[in-house]
């Protein structure tokens, strides 16, 4: 089944302690991007990545790495998470960086930090 | 730099009515316009593409329009049902940001 994966679904941790949120698409896309959705202000964009080694920032980069070493996967990193990061985050791709394609949306992951 | 505006934000319908969700946006430069469904506690489901050279799509009893010049588009949801409850996102894509989204309707059809 055409998918894109995002673990851990849930997760509550502490300020400051590492994190990784995985997300992992099995439709050879290209294209690859990370949003957070907020109450009252909707989806941003934080990362997206046009292929392997190509990352670049969205709107709200800040506080997040990501990396991209390889076609499948698109890891999101918190090197020292803050509350103002608690929020429900989704991986997508599409197939090509191409502005004419419909993007795929994983299930999302839900992030409280006390 | 684009803005996606949905109206209304919340409309509550009796079950087998026609509606109409709205969609604006500031910049009439797009590529294409996406309308999303978000169930709670999910992510976001496709429903419809529209290309910058078409004026609508259709897909079952939906019906996506769309109209660059205005910077308008409107889904047309025809014999409402109990599961189409959920929230309705906007989403176009211009310059360099591939997909900049509304704030959603959220819709609760009533059995």
């Amino acid at each position: 089944e055409a998918q894109v994966t995002q673990n851990p679904r849930y997760l509550i941790t502490v300020t400051g302690k590492k994190l990784t949120v995985t997300c992992s698409q099995n439709m050879n896309h290209e294209y690859m991007s990370w949003y957070r959705q907020d109450p009252g202000l909707g989806l941003r964009q934080i990362y997206y990545s046009m292929n392997v080694e190509v990352t670049d920032k969205g709107d709200v980069p800040e506080g997040y790495k990501v990396s991209r070493k390889e076609k499948r996967n698109f890891p999101l990193i918190l090197e020292s998470p803050s509350p103002n990061q608690t929020s429900l985050y989704f991986c997508a791709s599409s197939l090509l960086w191409d502005r004419q394609e419909t993007q795929y949306f994983g299930p999302g992951t839900r992030l409280l930090v006390l | 730099k684009q803005e996606v505006t949905q109206i209304p934000a919340a409309l509550s319908v009796p079950e087998g009515e026609n509606l109409v969700l709205n969609c604006s946006f500031t910049d009439s430069a797009i590529y294409n316009l996406q309308w999303f469904r978000q169930d709670p506690g999910k992510g976001l489901t496709s429903l419809l593409l529209i290309q910058s050279s078409q004026r609508e799509q259709t897909s079952g009893r939906l019906n996506a329009s769309l109209d660059k010049s205005s910077g308008r588009s409107t889904l047309y949801i025809a014999a409402s049902q109990p599961g189409d409850s959920a929230t309705y996102l906007c989403a176009v894509t211009s310059g360099n940001t591939p997909l900049v989204f509304g704030k959603g309707t959220r819709l609760s059809v009533i059995a």
